[in-house]
């Protein structure tokens, strides 16, 4: 099965800054990755596929990169709204992968 | 508007059996693949399982392999998951999810679209 770790684990960051999340496989996994958000009590929201494409209706501070075993998720100018849990999903092979989570707090 | 509505959940004894039901609407069902993730108290998000549009091709983690079966009605929009020999570690909030799909040529697997939850709790 192929591994994802995500780093941080934890990020205490403020309104307006940059924040980058890293996700890293295993093994190869070419672009076959996905980006969630997810709030408290709430199901997990899709923000980017195909490892860099924006999901429909995803505020373009938000942008993926990445390709083989290296990925990251970058949010340009951090929102209030942003403050959430962020997982990364590799869809290349079965078992369909979760990385474990960066949870981004209010510093 | 799509819509996923998961139903089923609740306590059941270890060793027990529950089946979750996931109600879809809103697009065409059989065009798409569909999943289970779940999501013990206080963790992250652990896949499940997968089948295709079809039902003829499906998938499992192997923590629920040979225990947990999934299968879909695709005359009554419906996706399944029946859960047997439950045990404790499976306590958690289960999520039904549709896969993007196919377009342009192109195939996602991404989850587009995910129902609310359904909490099983696995206790004596």
């Amino acid at each position: 099965d192929i591994q994802l770790t995500q780093s941080p684990s934890f990020l205490s960051a403020s309104v307006g800054d940059r924040v980058t999340i890293t996700c890293r496989a295993s093994q190869g996994i070419s672009s076959y990755l996905a980006w969630y958000q997810q709030k408290p009590g709430k199901a997990p929201k899709l923000l980017i596929y195909a490892a860099s494409t924006l999901q429909s209706g995803v505020p373009s501070r938000f942008s993926g990169s990445g390709s083989g075993t290296e990925f990251t998720l970058t949010i340009s100018s951090l929102q209030p709204e942003d403050f959430a849990t962020y997982y990364c999903q590799q869809l290349n092979s079965y078992p369909h992968t979760f990385g474990g989570g960066t949870k981004v707090e209010i510093k | 508007e799509v819509q996923l509505l998961e139903s089923g959940g609740g306590l059941v004894q270890p060793g027990g059996s529950l089946r979750l039901s996931c109600a879809a609407s809103g697009f065409t069902f059989s065009s798409y693949a569909m999943s289970w993730v779940r999501q013990a108290p206080g963790k992250g998000l652990e896949w499940v399982s997968a089948i295709s549009g079809s039902g003829g091709s499906t998938y499992y983690a192997d923590s629920v392999k040979g225990r947990f079966t999934i299968s879909r009605d695709n005359s009554k929009n419906t996706l399944y998951l029946q859960m047997n020999s439950l045990r404790a570690e499976d306590t958690a909030v289960y999520y039904c999810a549709k896969e993007i799909g196919c377009s342009g040529g192109s195939c996602y697997a991404e989850f587009d679209y995910w129902g609310q939850g359904t909490l099983v709790t696995v206790s004596s």
